[in-house]
């Protein structure tokens, strides 16, 4: 119930194509929806959020698309670029709590 | 403004010693949490603090703890080091509820 699933857990794309994460929760009550990028030896950063009454942000590059009824949301990352290479980490919390639950990661490589 | 402190950045210790790491929050943030990342175990909340009190614990034995001062700094605590111990531990900020989540860049722990 807690836990949230990220797929795929390693992705290779080319300089300017689309890059897309996958994750899915099981538990109703999270309500906030983040996305973190991590480069080797750095701490988490965020890249975009969500909250569930909307079903799609963008920022940049980056989109986030959410399916409450299929409690499945993804990133988007438009025009790949090698910079982008790195480990992105999807989360789900409930308000109020610093209690992220993470997914397990999906290492990006971008060749140019 | 300064980011998400933390101290030190990495430290060897032997197994059955015991470890306090220090965590300074983003000035004017009052919550701070506490991760553990390995790469077999992912991203793992630990708990979280929010004026002294923990308000949040994770999954973790009784030889995890922490404390959150009054100025909000915030550190935590490994008694009897294990070997699986060895982990990169993150500490996170947030001013208020509702709003970003902030890693530092994580202390290096490796237990011999």
């Amino acid at each position: 119930q807690q836990q949230v699933k990220q797929s795929p857990q390693s992705l290779i794309v080319q300089k300017g194509g689309i890059s897309i994460i996958n994750c899915a929760y099981e538990n109703t009550a999270f309500d906030y929806f983040p996305w973190y990028q991590q480069f080797p030896g750095k701490g988490p950063a965020l890249l975009i959020a969500i909250r569930p009454d909307v079903s799609e942000k963008k920022e940049g590059r980056f989109t986030i698309s959410f399916n409450k009824s299929a409690k499945q949301f993804s990133l988007h990352i438009m025009d790949s670029q090698p910079g982008d290479s790195a480990t992105y980490f999807c989360a789900a919390s409930t308000y109020n709590t610093d209690k992220l639950i993470f997914g397990t990661g999906t290492r990006l490589q971008v060749f140019p | 403004k300064a980011g998400v402190t933390q101290t030190p950045r990495y430290l060897i210790k032997t197994r059955g010693q015991q470890v306090t790491l220090s965590c300074s929050p983003i000035s004017g943030h009052r919550s701070v949490s506490w991760y553990q990342q390995t790469p077999g175990q992912g991203l793992q909340f630990l708990f979280e603090y929010f004026s002294e009190t923990q308000r949040n614990k994770g999954n973790f034995p009784g030889r995890f703890s922490g404390r959150q001062f009054s100025n909000s700094r915030s550190e935590m605590n490994v008694s009897t080091l294990e070997l699986g111990d060895s982990a990169l531990y993150l500490c996170a900020s947030r001013q208020g509820a509702g709003n970003t989540i902030y890693f530092g860049e994580g202390s290096w722990l490796t237990v011999v």
